[in-house]
């Protein structure tokens, strides 16, 4: 157990849907963010959030919109995906604010998202 | 574009042979290298973080290598046992504190 938590695990939803992904760390760190891992692919960093202000928008299209509402809480909303966003969306922290040049990321178990 | 590639992509030994796991990276300003470990369907472990600064890690039967000059790290596991059958994953951190991923080397050790 890592101390940081992502719900769902599993998520299927068709192009018209609206859904969130939810992250909660329970370690007190400051950074924390959203990565997609897509089959046969390197991790992909897709936004990052140090004492709770985005920092980092990796040129992720707008049909994927992040919320972080507190230290602990990160969300990622989604709505009108295509089914090439199919992926592990992984969610991690680090302790200090952005950047984080010598810290260790800490993962949580990922949501599977399947897009029909 | 700082690259990071995982050779080779995927082996198989049998448990007590020791694991070597390389990694490459193009741009040599990085500020450290890490290692994860990534069982399936699951998040990302971290196993080794080595400053740019030095040239080796280790924690337990795992050693980690670094070096920044011909961009290489290599992962040796010592005395391989089958719950070391995962997915390892290096990533490099550079500037502004992104960290770059390699695509992974996925490890089975047979009994």
């Amino acid at each position: 157990e890592t101390g940081v938590t992502q719900t769902p695990r599993h998520l299927v939803m068709g192009m018209t849907n609206k859904k969130s992904l939810k992250c909660e760390q329970h370690l007190g760190h400051n950074a924390m963010y959203w990565y997609k891992q897509s089959a046969k692919k390197p991790l992909e960093l897709m936004f990052v959030y140090s004492l709770e202000e985005r920092v980092e928008n990796n040129s992720v299209p707008s049909r994927f919109s992040p919320e972080c509402p507190n230290s602990s809480h990160l969300f990622l909303h989604l709505h009108t995906l295509q089914p090439e966003d199919s992926a592990l969306y992984l969610c991690a922290s680090s302790q200090g604010s952005y950047p984080a040049t010598n810290e260790k990321l800490f993962f949580g178990s990922g949501t599977q998202l399947s897009v029909l | 574009k700082q690259e990071v590639t995982q050779i080779p992509a995927a082996l198989s030994v049998p448990e007590g042979e020791n694991l070597v796991l390389n990694c490459s990276f193009t741009d040599s300003a990085i500020y450290n290298l890490q290692w994860f470990r990534q069982d399936p369907g699951k998040g990302l472990t971290s196993l080794l973080l080595i400053q740019s600064s030095q040239r080796e890690q280790t924690s337990g039967r795992l050693n980690a290598s670094l070096d920044k000059s011909s961009g290489r790290s290599t992962l040796y596991i010592a005395a391989s046992q089958p719950g070391d059958s995962a997915t390892y994953l290096c990533a490099v951190m550079e500037s502004w504190g992104k960290l770059q991923f390699g695509a992974g080397t996925q490890v089975v050790v047979t009994p």
